[in-house]
C-alpha cells in the first residue's frame, strides 16, 4: 500500500541548534517527493521537491532534503533553526502516473528560546 | 499573483445549515483540489478538477458534500445539511497541469468551518 510515515509528531529543538525531521514513504512508482510547511493558521507552502537526479535537494528558508532510495527516506534538515521555523511540516509522495499526492500526518516543530 | 484565494477565512454556522466555501484558483493552473484538514484525519482530497472537470470526488465523505467548478477561475464546495463532524479547515489547492502531483500544488489560506 502507498503510505508516508512521518515518525515524530512533535519535535523540539532550541533556537540555534541543527534539524531532522524524518519522512520514510512507501510507493509503488518512481516517487516524486515533496516537504510542505504550515505556519499557524494558514495554508501549506513548498518548501523543496525531488523528481529526480541530486539527491540532495535545496529549498526555501535555509532547507535541504536527501532522497535515499535503499532506504525509502526523504529527510528534511536545517542545520540552524530559527524561532520563525516553529511550524507543522508534512512530507508528501507523488507519481507521474497519478495526479495524487500521499501525505504525511506531519510533524509538528516546537523552537525553544 | 494574488495566491489561491478562499472565501470566507472563517464559517460558524449551526448544524442543518448549508454552507459554501468558495475558491479562486491562480490564473492559468488547470488542475484544482479541495482538503479537508481535521486533527484525527490529517489532510484528505475531497476532490480533483481538471480543466474544470471533476476526475475524482471519491474523497467526498457522503451526499451532504458536493463540488462545482463553472469556470476555471471559481469552484465551491457546497455541505448540506451541515453537521458538527463537518468542522474542519477546509483547503483549496491549485496546480499548473493536468497531472498535478507532479507539480507545486499551491494552497489557499483556508477556510475554518465550525458547525455548532
Amino acid at each position: 500500500a502507498q503510505s508516508v510515515t512521518q515518525p515524530d509528531i512533535h519535535i523540539t529543538v532550541s533556537e540555534g541548534a541543527s534539524l531532522e525531521l524524518r519522512c520514510n514513504y512507501s510507493y509503488g512508482a518512481t516517487p516524486y517527493l515533496f516537504w510542505y510547511v504550515q505556519s499557524p493558521g494558514q495554508g501549506l507552502q513548498l518548501l523543496l521537491k525531488y523528481f529526480s537526479g541530486d539527491t540532495l535537494v535545496q529549498g526555501i528558508k535555509g532547507f535541504e532534503a536527501e532522497f535515499k532510495r535503499s532506504q525509502s527516506s526523504f529527510n528534511l534538515r536545517k542545520p540552524s533553526v530559527h524561532w520563525s521555523d516553529a511550524a507543522e511540516y508534512f512530507c508528501a509522495v507523488g507519481a507521474e502516473s497519478n495526479y495524487q499526492l500521499i501525505w504525511g500526518a506531519g510533524t509538528k516543530l516546537i523552537i525553544k528560546p | 499573483d494574488a495566491g489561491v484565494i478562499q472565501s470566507p477565512r472563517h464559517e460558524v454556522t449551526e448544524m442543518g445549515q448549508e454552507v459554501t466555501l468558495r475558491c479562486k484558483p491562480i490564473s492559468g493552473h488547470n488542475s484544482l483540489f479541495w482538503y479537508r484538514q481535521t486533527m484525527m484525519r490529517g489532510l484528505e482530497l475531497l476532490i480533483y478538477f481538471n480543466n474544470n472537470v471533476p476526475i475524482d470526488d471519491s474523497g467526498m465523505p457522503e451526499d451532504r458534500f458536493s463540488a462545482k467548478m463553472p469556470n476555471a477561475s471559481f469552484s465551491t464546495l457546497k455541505i448540506q445539511p451541515s453537521e458538527p463532524r463537518d468542522s474542519a479547515v477546509y483547503f483549496c489547492a491549485s496546480s499548473p497541469t493536468g497531472r498535478g502531483s507532479y507539480n507545486e500544488q499551491f494552497f489557499g489560506p483556508g477556510t475554518r468551518l465550525t458547525v455548532l
